[in-house]
């Protein structure tokens, strides 16, 4: 099946500084790719998404591009706020045709004043 | 509109003790799941229904967990009898036919389980 390789954390940067949370993935075709995001306490909730190569996929500042020849789904966010810190997930569907999402083991990001 | 509901939110037991976990859905999504979650391994998916029916069990790690969706707008997750390595936190996540496009599951709060 599919599966997702992100890196390890914990992150801490400080407000405003840039993030990077790498993603790499191993599938079979050209799958949709997704970021989950979990706030302390919470559940999951999706933060974007890309449904094929070379789209962007953005949201509250956040941004990751589907890049197919590097198998790569990078998270970025040019100046990271306090409300950020959470554990990001990088995820996709776990085969051709799933309806199930395979997820990466999740970083923790802390972002201090 | 209602999200994902679970509960407990938190519970604390003992060896050896039944522990069951609920669920509700979104109202109208075909598709339910369990995922837990530790430190060690990550979010796993356990089980997953379509239709009120299970799909894939494969991530039940042993007989002590089973699990039921009597209709479409509950579900249980259950332990017998828990253990220590139980401990965690159980997500229920409901979706509608396009996920697969979408990517867009829809989790609860989760339930912490501590098994002492």
């Amino acid at each position: 099946g599919n599966s997702v390789t992100q890196m390890e954390g914990p992150v801490t940067l400080s407000e405003e500084a840039f993030l990077t949370i790498n993603c790499t993935y191993t599938a079979t075709g050209y799958p949709s790719l997704f970021w989950y995001v979990q706030y302390p306490g919470e559940g999951l909730q999706l933060l974007l998404k890309a449904t094929k190569a070379d789209d962007k996929g953005s949201n509250k500042g956040f941004e990751a591009t589907y890049r197919k020849e590097t198998t790569s789904f990078h998270l970025e966010k040019g100046s990271v706020q306090v409300s950020d810190s959470a554990v990001y997930f990088c995820a996709l569907p776990s085969g051709a045709g799933s309806y199930q999402l395979t997820f990466g083991k999740g970083t923790k990001l802390s972002v201090i004043p | 509109d209602a999200g994902v509901i679970q509960s407990p939110r938190h519970e604390v037991t003992e060896m050896g003790q039944e522990v069951t976990l609920r669920c509700k859905p979104i109202s109208g999504h075909d598709y339910l799941f369990w995922y837990r979650q530790t430190m060690m391994r990550g979010l796993e998916l356990l089980i997953y229904f379509n239709n009120n029916v299970p799909i894939d069990d494969s991530g039940m790690p042993e007989d002590r967990f089973s699990a039921k969706m009597p209709n479409a707008s509950f579900s249980t997750l259950k332990i017998q009898p828990s253990e220590p390595r139980d401990s965690a936190v159980y997500f229920c996540a409901s979706s509608h036919e396009r996920a697969y496009d979408t990517g867009e599951l829809f989790f609860g709060e989760g339930s912490r389980l501590t098994v002492l």
